[in-house]
């Protein structure tokens, strides 16, 4: 079965400052990889997505993601964090040739600070 | 277009009795799948409709747990008895395409006392 890491349970960071959210995923064959944030009291809410082509991908509110197959990671980045970006983010997994499922990590609590 | 929508968004309810809860897809997406999130862990898969059928049911936890989707329309999660290991967050997502982006509800929280 899949694993998902995320190492970072909970990140503080001050307001203008660069953040990267880590995430590496166990699998070998082929994936899709996602990234969902979740703000207080709402849903998920999908920031991007790789399924192939580039590897670098933007996502909405200035996120992007690269994709390295040789390290399985799949690392969520912001230049520049606001203090709308305080949320819980996921990373997810899905192995669409041997499944029906996504995988996720535990999740990584952003905390921007003013 | 509606996004996905769960009903009711919190519950509580004392260990033994029974929660159904309800979650409607967005129009057009055959799939529809659910997952939880016990209180610190990951998000874990429960299982997977196609239209009306159940293609995967592998992360339902035990036989307390009853999933319909009668119609291929909204489905029903029901938890009877309910015990305390049950309380969570429980997300109802939809997809058109199997492997393209789930689209995901916001979720009702299970509290069983």
């Amino acid at each position: 079965a899949q694993s998902v890491t995320q190492l970072d349970s909970q990140v503080p960071v001050f307001e203008e400052a660069p953040v990267e959210l880590r995430c590496n995923y166990s699998s070998s064959v082929s994936v899709y990889l996602f990234w969902y944030v979740q703000y207080p009291n709402q849903g998920l809410q999908l920031l991007l997505k790789y399924l192939s082509g580039s590897t670098l991908v933007k996502g909405i509110n200035g996120f992007e993601a690269e994709f390295n197959k040789s390290q399985t990671s799949f690392h969520l980045r912001k230049p520049s964090v606001h203090i709308s970006d305080t949320a819980e983010y996921f990373c997810a997994v899905d192995t669409p040739n041997t499944g029906n499922q996504f995988y996720f990590g535990t999740g990584t609590s952003l905390t921007v600070i003013p | 277009e509606a996004g996905v929508t769960q009903f009711p968004s919190h519950s509580v309810i004392e260990k033994g009795q029974t929660v159904t809860l309800r979650c409607d897809p967005i129009s057009g997406h055959d799939n529809l799948y659910w997952y939880r999130r016990v209180m610190g862990k990951e998000i874990k898969f429960l299982l997977h409709f196609v239209k009306e059928s159940k293609q995967d049911e592998s992360g339902m936890p035990n036989n307390r747990f009853l999933a319909e989707r009668t119609g291929g329309t909204y489905s029903t999660l029901k938890v009877q008895p309910a015990e305390l290991e049950d309380s969570g967050v429980y997300f109802c997502a939809s997809s058109q395409v199997h492997g393209q982006p789930q689209h995901f509800g916001d979720g009702t929280r299970l509290s069983i006392l």
